[in-house]
């Protein structure tokens, strides 16, 4: 299997379910990232790990708890949702950090996991 | 941070050349210009970026006024399946990764 890929693409929670949220790339790549993908609003970054270390908290919501055991494995825990987290989730990996990077800057995205919380 | 504007949407006939225009008027001179692409049902996908210089690559042409303030995507033959919501991000100069993404505009192919 190649690229990134996320699973499940649809996940229906109650408020007060956990549950987590996993993404997996095969590209070799040492960045990853979650982003949220609301309806009518701009894509927003919510975390960045580089070489399983957390680099970014874009301000989230502590009942969204990343987590990054190696470069190819990053996973999203949900706990206590609020029924405004629907949304997508897209995780993405890059080659390097640096998105400026002509030859490396490039993200990769999965497919996204599609959350409805009732 | 500097923000871009893109039409909502525009129309184009299969197999017709696509420019779809970006303007950046508040871009600072480090700011890097990337184009992703979201077809139905599917995360973005990385169409091309570059600074200054006009950039080619497989899939489009990204051509930047000489003043920067603006660019234009070009999609040299559509087909039906580059039907898709196309971004124009900057990166802005104070963070290696961080894009600054808008609401894109929506590309329809007609056959």
């Amino acid at each position: 299997e190649t690229g990134v890929t996320q699973t499940p693409r649809h996940l229906v929670m109650g408020m007060t379910n956990k549950k987590s949220l996993k993404c997996e790339q095969h590209l070799g790549h040492n960045a990853m990232y979650w982003y949220k993908q609301s309806a009518k609003k701009p894509l927003e970054l919510m975390f960045v790990y580089n070489f399983k270390e957390q680099t970014e908290n874009n301000s989230v919501p502590s009942r969204f708890s990343p987590e990054c055991p190696n470069s190819s494995h990053l996973f999203l825990h949900l706990h206590t949702l609020q029924p405004e987290d629907s949304a997508l989730y897209l995780c993405a990996s890059s080659p390097t950090l640096y998105t400026r990077d002509l030859n490396t800057g490039e993200l990769f995205f999965g497919e996204g996991s599609r959350l409805t919380v009732l | 941070d500097a923000k871009t504007t893109q039409p909502n949407s525009m129309e184009s006939n299969e197999e017709e050349p696509v420019h779809l225009p970006c303007n950046h008027s508040t871009i600072s001179g480090t700011d890097y210009i990337h184009w992703y692409r979201q077809l139905p049902s599917q995360g973005p996908e990385y169409v091309i970026h570059g600074l200054t210089s006009n950039v080619n690559n497989r899939m489009a042409s990204l051509a930047i006024a000489e003043d920067r303030k603006s660019s234009t995507l070009i999609l040299h033959r559509a087909t039906l399946r580059d039907a898709a919501v196309y971004y124009c991000i900057l990166s802005p100069p104070d963070s290696n990764y961080q894009l600054i993404w808008g609401a894109g505009t929506k590309l329809i192919i007609k056959p």
